[in-house]
This record gives structure tokens, C-alpha cells and sequence, in this order.
């Protein structure tokens, strides 16, 4: 079973500054990976697929990075509704069919 | 616009059951899979369950196998989670997603969740 981990737990940024979020998986999942952006009280939603497309809507500061064990997500210019949880995905390998990262939570200096 | 809208959620006594729904609309539902998601209470997220679009081909997390039963009504464009031998973990938010298909696929709509508490 692939095991996904993430660093920071918590990040704190100003807003304006440049966030960096890291995932890593246990074992490759090649560019098998997303992200999504929960903030409280709502759902989750999709901001990256494929390790590095950005899903329709998502603004250009989001990117993502990476394959095989390690990715990276950047907000280069935090905005205010940015504050929030975001979880790494696989959906490379089975079982399970998907493992989620524990997440980062993204909050304000 | 895809639209996931989950209902069936409400408290559960410990050994008991509950049935989940999520009805959707906004794309062709029999061309996707779909799974279920839960977050208990200030935790992260879990894969629970997922179904294929024709229904025939099931999956369950470790967690839940065994217990829980993942199904879907193609011609009323819904979903159902069947949750069985409740145990206190089990509380949570169950999210209904929708797959993009493909060999490999990910979760790019989700519903608003539905909250399941069980008690002892």
C-alpha cells in the first residue's frame, strides 16, 4: 500500500508571499497525483491533476511539480482566500484505489 | 453544471445501519465511476468506497469491507452507500465524488457531504 505523507503539517504566510506545500509517496506514482483546497466548512476541490495541470478555474498562482515520489505545490502570491487545507492524492496504484495525503494547512502569519 | 447532492445522513446506534444517497446530474452518470469519501471530525480525508459506471465492479477500503455496500440506480442517475455493523470511526462527513474515468482517474466534482454519527 502506497503511504503518502506531506510537509509541512501547518504553514503560516503572509499574504502576498509565496507558499511551497510538499508531498511525497511511499513508492513512484509516476504523475498519477492531485491536489485539492478544502477550506472550512465546504468540500474539497480539484486545483491540480496529472501532477501538474491545473483543473479548469484554478488560477495561474497555483502550480504543481514533480513525479514519481516527490511533488510540489506553489501559490506564488497568497491571497486571502487561499487560507486553507490542501490534500495530495495518488490515484496510481492499487489498492486502494485512492490514497490521500494527511494534509497542509495553509494559514496567516 | 455537475451537480452531486448527497442525502440519507443522521445519527446511527453502534451495530445499527444507514443508507447513504447521492443524486447527480450534469453529465451522462453511467460513463463514470463514482466513490464515496469520508472525513471524520477534524481528520483528513479517506477513500471508502467506488463503483464502475455499469455497477459491475466494486471496491472497498480495507476499513469498510465487509460492512459497507456501494451500489448505484443508472437510470435514476444515483448513487448509495449501504452502511452496516456502524461503529463509532465510522462518524464523518461522506462525500459523494464523481470519477473522470480513464485507466487512471481521479475525483474532480464532489457533493457537499453528508454527516453520519454513530453512537454507542
Amino acid at each position: 500500500e502506497i503511504v503518502m505523507t506531506q510537509s509541512p503539517a501547518t504553514l503560516s504566510v503572509s499574504p502576498g508571499e509565496r507558499a511551497t506545500l510538499s508531498c511525497r509517496a511511499s513508492q513512484s506514482v509516476s504523475s498519477n497525483l492531485a491536489w485539492y483546497q478544502q477550506k472550512p466548512g465546504q468540500a474539497p476541490r480539484l486545483l491540480i491533476y496529472g501532477a501538474s495541470t491545473r483543473a479548469t478555474g484554478i488560477p495561474a498562482r497555483f502550480s504543481g511539480s514533480g513525479s514519481g515520489t516527490e511533488f510540489t505545490l506553489t501559490i506564488s502570491s497568497l491571497q486571502s482566500e487561499d487560507f486553507a487545507v490542501y490534500y495530495c492524492q495518488q490515484y496510481n496504484n492499487w489498492p486502494p484505489l485512492f490514497t490521500f495525503g494527511p494534509g497542509t494547512k495553509v494559514d496567516i502569519k | 453544471e455537475v451537480q452531486l447532492v448527497e442525502s440519507g445522513g443522521g445519527s446511527g446506534q453502534s451495530g445499527g445501519s444507514l443508507r447513504l444517497s447521492c443524486a447527480a446530474s450534469g453529465f451522462t452518470f453511467n460513463n463514470y465511476a463514482m466513490t464515496w469519501v469520508r472525513q471524520a471530525p477534524g481528520k483528513g480525508l479517506e477513500w471508502v468506497a467506488a463503483i464502475s459506471g455499469s455497477g459491475n465492479r466494486t471496491f472497498y477500503a480495507d476499513s469498510v469491507k465487509g460492512r459497507f455496500s456501494i451500489s448505484r440506480d443508472n437510470l435514476r442517475n444515483t448513487l448509495f452507500l449501504r452502511l452496516s455493523s456502524l461503529r463509532a470511526e465510522d462518524t464523518g462527513r461522506y462525500y459523494c465524488t464523481k470519477e473522470t474515468g480513464g485507466t487512471y482517474s481521479w475525483i474532480d466534482y464532489w457533493g457537499r457531504g453528508v454527516l453520519v454519527t454513530v453512537s454507542s
